[in-house]
């Protein structure tokens, strides 16, 4: 089992559909990540959010919108997602900053967009 | 920019024998460096980590070996055992993480 939590598992929606994906870490962790995952493909970078501020945004489509309520938790809302959408949404955390600890994975949720 | 490439897709060995798994990295500013294995339906799993102030650390079983000179990193798994099969992944790091594309191990009974 893994200490980063992703809700949820599976997730389909249509063009015009709003939903958030959740992800929540109870390590202590002051960084937490958004990664987009296609199939046979590495994880590509998102969001990185530092101590509750957003740091890092990999020039994501605004259909996008990260937010990190508590140090805890991260949330990814998404809104008039295109087919292309569809990918493995990985939230990641970490002790500081990537270059000082490694990240700890959640499983994924798994958007489809129809 | 930054990235990571692996030199090889796919690697197949047989149970028991050692496997190496290379990458290439670009940027020098990688300060850095980290190995992931990603089963089927999981998230990435960390495996072993190295700084750039070093040129070897061993784990279980796992060795990373890290060449600045040539911008190259290897991970070494020591006899080699079907619950290794998965994709692996390198990734180097300054303020973000960013992961090569990837090398599938499939270990043959």
């Amino acid at each position: 089992d893994t200490e980063v939590t992703q809700t949820p598992k599976h997730l389909v929606m249509g063009m015009t559909n709003k939903k958030s994906l959740k992800c929540e870490q109870h390590m202590g962790h002051r960084a937490m990540y958004w990664y987009k995952q296609k199939a046979k493909k590495p994880p590509e970078l998102m969001f990185v959010y530092s101590y509750e501020k957003l740091s890092i945004n990999e020039s994501v489509p605004s259909r996008f919108s990260p937010e990190c309520p508590n140090s805890s938790l991260l949330n990814l809302h998404l809104h008039a997602l295109q087919p292309e959408d569809s990918a493995l949404y990985l939230c990641a955390s970490s002790q500081v900053t990537a270059n000082n600890s490694p990240l700890h994975f959640g499983n994924g949720t798994r958007l489809t967009v129809t | 920019g930054e990235s990571v490439g692996l030199h090889l897709p796919t690697l197949s060995v047989q149970e028991g024998d050692n496997s190496i798994i290379n990458c290439a990295y670009s940027n020098s500013a990688s300060d850095y460096f980290i190995w992931y294995k990603q089963e089927s339906g999981k998230g990435p799993q960390f495996i072993i980590d190295i700084r750039s102030n070093m040129d070897k650390r061993q784990g279980q079983r796992v060795t990373v070996l890290l060449n600045k000179t040539v911008k190259h990193l290897s991970l070494q798994i020591a006899a080699t055992q079907p619950g290794d099969s998965a994709v692996y992944f390198c990734g180097g790091a300054t303020n973000k993480l960013i992961f090569g594309t990837g090398t599938l191990l499939a270990v043959q009974p």
